[in-house]
């Protein structure tokens, strides 16, 4: 059974502190991995996409792969009330189809 | 440009009837996948379309079917509705088959009496 997994939540944060959301995959197979957001009661709208070991940036947001560890992160810096959502992990099978985790609610407290 | 649309928002039905939703990909995308999202759970992957082709299918019962037309659109059908059946329905394109990047559409909301 190909599974992602993700810590539900909530996870608090301060504002303008760091937030660290942790994926773990099992599909040794899996070569491409995504970050999705969803605000309550919205579409999942894409975030970050990383293929490669190592880290990706993009603006306020880190995207982090270890695949020997079969482990994606992400960062989001200078936290905001607007980052308050939950973040899907996903990631890309063989058949390249997403399997998703079931997501880390985030709450950024002003 | 217009984004993924989905018709209807919202829909109650009753044990036993059928059900069509629709979607529409944003122009130039050709792929569109359907998943399932019931609350506090990611979405589960129902159906993928390329090129009106089916590409890929998610672990749920032939009640369960799709169809892409030959304008990319596509309709997902449910019969025998069952309360279990009660979820947000989304549907998501892409540029291409093969392709983690998706868009998704507002979603369905899908209530079974």
């Amino acid at each position: 059974q190909k599974e992602v997994e993700q810590n539900s939540g909530p996870l608090s944060v301060p504002e303008g502190a760091i937030a660290s959301l942790n994926c773990t995959y099992s599909d040794r197979g899996s070569q491409s991995f995504f970050w999705y957001r969803q605000y309550s009661g919205k579409s999942p709208e894409l975030i970050m996409s990383i293929y490669s070991n190592g880290d990706k940036e993009d603006g306020r947001f880190t995207a982090q792969l270890n695949k020997a560890s079969q482990y994606v992160s992400l960062l989001i810096r200078d936290s905001q009330p607007s980052d308050s959502a939950t973040y899907l992990c996903a990631a890309m099978d063989s058949n390249y189809q997403l399997i998703w985790g079931a997501g880390t609610k985030l709450i950024i407290k002003p | 440009d217009a984004g993924v649309t989905q018709s209807p928002t919202h829909l109650i039905k009753t044990r036993g009837q059928q059900v069509t939703l629709r979607c529409s990909p944003i122009s130039g995308h050709k792929s569109v996948s359907w998943y399932q999202q019931v609350l506090g759970q990611g979405p589960q992957f129902i159906f993928q379309y390329y090129e009106k082709e089916e590409r890929g299918r998610g672990n749920f019962p032939d009640r369960f079917s799709a169809r892409q037309f030959p304008n990319y659109s596509s309709e997902l059908n449910v019969n025998a509705l069952l309360l279990g059946d009660s979820a947000l329905y989304l549907c998501a394109s892409s540029l291409a088959d093969a392709v983690g990047e998706q868009f998704f559409g507002p979603g369905t909301r899908l209530t079974v009496l």
